[in-house]
């Protein structure tokens, strides 16, 4: 079965600054999907980003990438320029050949103005 | 991607009774799922629902308690029956798109 462990259960930025969040993983699988989901106090889960293990390139959507790391099943999110409307908890999410998505216990970040 | 709608938004139910909640998406799709996220948690799977088929129930969920109907390509329903405080949670649906899950806006239930 596979495991998804988020450390951080909290972090907080500044407005305009950067951080980043951390996710690992565990499988056995060698072609998988991994996820940044955003989830807003409106409860709607947002996807942030997607990354194919098969891809070497790491994936980016204008202020959000992600440092890939799959020998060390490592899977972060940076997220540049933070703004108030960032402010939210952040699930990583692995996806393996039976299309289910296994969470992690999520981080919870907040965006000082 | 998708649009998925979810009936009712909320409800507070009495122990004992039973809510049904609705997912209906605006295309056609074969994999759906449903998500518990208990408060404060992160979201746990509770069964896959492809038309056409039964369910397939994830470990410590049964269909006993957690019936789930999928009669067509972009509807389906997931019953909490029986319910107990414990069952106060978000029930999220999904569906499976090109590579990436697409989720409803939740359900949110709570029991007394």
């Amino acid at each position: 079965a596979q495991t998804v462990t988020q450390s951080q259960p909290e972090m907080s930025v500044q407005e305009a600054e950067t951080v980043t969040l951390s996710c690992t993983y565990d499988t056995s699988e060698n072609n998988y999907y991994l996820f940044w989901y955003k989830q807003p106090p409106s409860r709607q889960m947002i996807l942030v980003i997607r990354q194919e293990a098969y891809k070497q390139q790491n994936a980016t959507e204008n202020r959000f990438s992600v440092n890939f790391q799959k020998a060390a099943k490592s899977f972060s999110l940076k997220i540049s320029d933070s703004q108030l409307g960032d402010t939210a908890m952040y699930f990583c999410a692995f996806r393996g050949s039976n299309y289910k998505l296994t969470f992690g216990k999520g981080t919870l970040l907040t965006v000082n103005p | 991607s998708a649009v998925i709608s979810q009936k009712p938004s909320r409800d507070i139910c009495q122990r004992g009774t039973s809510l049904t909640i609705q997912c209906q998406v605006d295309s056609q799709v074969t994999m759906m799922f449903w998500y518990r996220q208990q408060p404060g948690q992160s979201l746990t799977l509770i069964a896959t629902a492809n038309q056409g088929s039964e369910a397939t129930y994830e470990s410590g969920f049964v269909i006993d308690k957690f019936p789930i109907s999928r009669p067509n390509l972009t509807f389906s329903t997931l019953t909490v029956s029986n319910m107990s405080p414990e069952d106060s949670s978000i029930y999220l649906c999904s569906v499976e798109g090109s590579y990436e899950q697409y989720f409803g806006p939740g359900t949110r239930l709570t029991v007394t």
